[in-house]
């Protein structure tokens, strides 16, 4: 079955600091994307990144990088120098084969805290 | 940038009211679902549309109901308001056609019910 592990449920930092979110994912598709959303605490969710999985390449996105390793079934997001907008839930996600179409299996989330 | 509305953004009604929950978008996706996210912070699916008369029930079974009579509209529906359905409900749209599958999300209906 499908599933997506974020095994962090708070993580509280210092400003500044970098800090690391692991996913874990399981899958029985050979072909599958993979996200994570930001959720500030208004509410909504916000996309932030697609991998698939013919793709492992590293990216970086400003202090945002993710790392997408097929070989452990992971795709971690690292926030590197930390900053308190940066306070929010974040979502890994996995895509699940439906019918025609794709649905999104979600991770629990985890609560970052930065402090100032 | 995703353009996809809700609204109420906030609802207190109370047990027994009938409410419908907007929303829409204008993107032109023929994908959109719903998801019920508790404070526990999990989303649960829990109805989705491929498109214009389509409806199809989620993972998680809900007492809400959906129609999608146009592209850009997809509302949810509670006949009879229960104080175990007040969570945070979000919706989403997605355009796999362009082959891309991330869900764009609306900024969520905080409902309660008393």
């Amino acid at each position: 079955a499908q599933k997506v592990t974020q095994a962090q449920t708070e993580i509280s930092v210092v400003e500044k600091e970098d800090v690391t979110l692991d996913c874990v994912y399981e899958t029985r598709d050979t072909t599958y994307y993979l996200f994570w959303y930001k959720q500030p605490p208004s509410g909504e969710l916000v996309f932030l990144i697609r991998r698939n999985s013919f793709d492992e390449q590293n990216e970086i996105s400003g202090r945002y990088s993710w790392n997408f390793q097929k070989s452990t079934s992971s795709f971690n997001f690292t926030i590197t120098a930390s900053q308190v907008v940066d306070s929010a839930v974040y979502f890994c996600a996995l895509s699940e084969e439906m019918d025609s179409s794709y649905k999104l299996i979600f991770g629990s989330g985890t609560r970052l805290l930065v402090r100032p | 940038e995703a353009d996809i509305y809700q609204t109420p953004r906030y609802l207190v009604i109370g047990t027994g009211k009938k409410i419908t929950l907007e929303c829409s978008q204008t993107m032109g996706h023929d994908k959109m679902y719903w998801y019920q996210q508790d404070p526990g912070m999990e989303l649960h699916l829990i109805h989705y549309s491929y498109g214009v008369n389509s409806t199809e029930k989620g993972d998680l079974s809900s007492e809400s109901t959906v129609s999608r009579i146009r592209t850009e509209h997809f509302p949810l529906t509670l006949e009879s308001a229960r104080p175990s359905h007040t969570s945070q409900y979000l919706c989403a749209s997605s355009s796999p056609a362009r082959n891309s599958y991330e869900q764009y999300f609306g900024p969520g209906t905080r409902l309660t019910v008393t």
